[in-house]
């Protein structure tokens, strides 16, 4: 069964450093996700993407965040200049279409830890 | 503010007996409702889904939720559970008008032998 599959699975990086988690969506999908849990909250939302542009982000994705899809496959989230709370699993995540009749699929995860 | 709520953190329970993992929403998201599970180091993965139509939906793995508008729950169950069912369960719904998934803090169920 196709999947989304995530690089790094685990990064520690120092405070202040860049750091760009990658995804590889399913190939036929459209739509990418980012997610991210910070240890014992809530899966929240970061941004969608779609048609090579964001569709929609949250309060959390501020100028220190941004997206790309730099070729056919790959999509990637980088941080430009860690802090301490970017400490957190972050899931990738795509979809044939638009919510809320498309399942959303998601990666295993990259649990990132800012020292 | 928009909200999915699961009341229980953890619920631990015998080899087939049945078990209900709740949760509820607030009428600020809308009522396009999920459940994932998320086995240890996996990602999460579709349990199943309400969109319209009938109350009762049924899943992957045996599980069933019952969609109640008057009690805006969404309760997850399961007649009787295997160990293998051990992981974490989380609700969640797609905002009004939005493409994001707004997620509960997740239900750690633990099936003991």
């Amino acid at each position: 069964e196709p999947e989304v599959t995530q690089t790094p699975s685990h990064q520690v990086t120092q405070m202040g450093q860049e750091v760009i988690l990658r995804c590889v969506p399913i190939s036929n999908h459209l739509y990418f996700y980012w997610y991210r849990q910070i240890l014992g909250q809530k899966v929240e939302f970061l941004v969608s993407f779609y048609n090579n542009e964001i569709s929609e982000k949250s309060e959390i994705f501020d100028d220190q965040f941004s997206v790309e899809r730099p070729d056919g496959s790959n999509f990637t989230l980088k941080i430009r200049s860690t802090k301490l709370e970017d400490s957190a699993m972050y899931f990738c995540a795509s979809s044939t279409g638009g919510a809320p009749g498309n399942t959303i699929y998601f990666g295993e995860g990259s649990w990132l830890t800012v020292v | 503010a928009q909200s999915v709520t699961q009341l229980d953190s953890q619920v631990p329970v015998f080899e087939e007996a049945p078990v209900e993992l709740r949760c509820n929403y607030s009428s600020s998201v809308s009522v396009y409702l999920f459940w994932y599970v998320q086995y240890p180091n996996q990602g999460l993965q579709l349990l199943l889904k309400y969109l319209s139509g009938s109350t009762l939906v049924k899943g992957i793995n045996g599980f069933e939720a019952e969609f109640n508008k008057s009690q805006t729950s969404f309760h997850l169950r399961k007649p009787s559970v295997h160990i293998s069912d051990t992981a974490e369960y989380f609700c969640a719904a797609v905002q009004g008008g939005s493409e994001k998934l707004v997620f509960g803090k997740g239900t750690k169920l633990t099936v003991n032998p």
